[in-house]
């Protein structure tokens, strides 16, 4: 069984630009949760989707988006690049909403110039 | 609000040591905890979760953890260290059905195996 897929791993963009990451989810998997991980603020959570809705927001501000789509595959977008944007963004899908149980993607490294 | 502190940065551990990494949390009810690892340049594996129950779980590559409600404990045990283990590791907290998968980690403590 495939697992959590995350494009692209790695990418370098300048302040102002805006970004798009995408995370397939392991097959069967409704529940698409996003992570930031910092040096500084550690992993917080972004947002998470289940059945296209978004379920949950983390303390994030407006320029951080994402939406999930019929086949389950999610994608986040960072508009307005800042410099604090540099992070590595985790995906993590579930089987089940309030399980807690996630299986993490490798994640995508973000480096904003 | 819930939140989880892991008190340690930074342990090293010799090869074929025990370990205990420490973690407290804070959350009004019955928390749900978990413990989940990461190694360099990977995404994170849950080791082992806590729900209600027996507080002595048991989880994969020979990890185990006690929940001790009294202090707000749920630290992580290993009796033999292998090299293999140095990584760093995560202590969690939720989630409440409310916020579905939305868990709050600890800092998290990294693991040094020397040999």
């Amino acid at each position: 069984k495939a697992g959590v897929t995350q494009t692209p791993r790695y990418l370098i963009k300048t302040r102002g630009q805006q970004v798009t990451l995408s995370c397939s989810p392991i097959s069967g998997h409704r529940s698409v949760s996003w992570y930031q991980q910092t040096p500084g603020q550690g992993l917080q959570f972004l947002f998470e989707y289940f059945s296209e809705t978004q379920r949950n927001k983390g303390n994030f501000p407006g320029r951080f988006s994402g939406r999930q789509f019929s086949n389950s595959r999610s994608e986040m977008n960072v508009s307005t690049l800042e410099l604090g944007d540099s992070a590595l963004y985790l995906c993590a899908s579930s089987l089940l909403r309030g399980s807690g149980e996630l299986f993490f993607g490798e994640g995508s490294r973000l480096t904003v110039l | 609000a819930q939140s989880v502190t892991q008190p340690d940065i930074h342990i090293t551990v010799s090869e074929g040591a025990s370990l205990e990494l420490r973690c407290n949390y804070s959350y009004g009810a019955t928390p749900y905890l978990f413990w989940y690892v990461q190694s360099p340049g990977q995404g994170l594996q849950l080791l082992l979760k806590y729900f209600s129950g027996d507080t002595l779980v048991q989880g994969i590559k020979g990890f185990e953890a006690e929940f001790k409600r009294s202090q707000s404990s749920f630290n992580l045990r290993k009796p033999s260290v292998h090299w293999s283990d140095a990584a760093e590791y995560f202590c969690a907290v939720g989630p409440d059905m409310e916020y579905g998968n939305k868990l709050v980690f600890g800092a998290g403590t990294i693991l040094r195996v020397k040999s």
